[in-house]
């Protein structure tokens, strides 16, 4: 089945940084999402981006399904930004469901 | 913004007692789905749910899982009988069409001591 991986795995900051993260699929992909899981626990959707660019804010996120990967861009970062980040991905045929990467852990430092 | 409601939030449950996790998803959504992550590991897709039967299920989802929508609102995940290995957060989503974007519900964590 598809690989997921998503790089760094773990990451610090201080608050006002800018990080840049990673996700890499093994297969072709038709949707991809971005979460971020906030210290309860819940996950909260920031994209829906099977391609090309968007932003929100601080938060912007780029595919290029062509080359197998995403990345999560998150500017002037701030404490609420800790948490787990996950990229999921649904493969091009066979299946509606969607494959969750491994994760990265990010903590903002005040 | 419509969002997928999820009860009860934490559920503390004895081995081999039968559990029910509750969901409402967004009202003119399709497809339903459970997800599972035990701490500190992924997320993982159990079931996916269309048009009142299961349209795909993973190996996790054995004999001892049910899904079930049982009126026009609610979606309900069932174990039978809970094992110690079932301890996690369980997280329902629903997709208007099978090709959207999941909205994710904010969870059940299910403890089973």
């Amino acid at each position: 089945g598809i690989q997921v991986e998503q790089s760094p795995p773990d990451l610090i900051l201080q608050e006002g940084a800018n990080s840049t993260l990673r996700c890499n699929f093994s297969d072709s992909v038709n949707n991809l999402q971005w979460f971020h899981q906030n210290p309860w626990g819940q996950l909260i959707n920031l994209f829906y981006i099977p391609s090309g660019t968007k932003q929100n804010g601080r938060l912007s996120a780029t595919t290029v399904a062509t080359e197998r990967y995403s990345l999560l861009y998150i500017s002037s970062s701030q404490t609420t930004d800790s948490g787990v980040y996950f990229c999921a991905v649904r493969v091009t045929s066979g299946t509606y469901k969607y494959i969750f990467g491994t994760g990265t852990r990010l903590k903002v430092l005040a | 913004e419509p969002e997928v409601t999820q009860t009860p939030s934490h559920q503390v449950t004895q081995m081999g007692q039968e559990v029910i996790l509750r969901c409402v998803p967004i009202s003119n959504h399709l497809y339903f789905y459970w997800y599972r992550q035990i701490l500190g590991q992924k997320v993982e897709f159990l079931v996916s749910f269309y048009n009142n039967e299961i349209s795909e299920k993973s190996e996790i989802f054995d004999d001892q899982f049910s899904v079930e929508r049982p009126d026009g609102s609610n979606f309900t995940l069932k174990i039978r009988s809970t094992k110690l290995e079932d301890s996690a957060m369980y997280f329902c989503a629903s997709s208007e069409q099978a090709r959207d974007g999941y909205t994710f519900g904010s969870g059940t964590r299910l403890t089973v001591v």
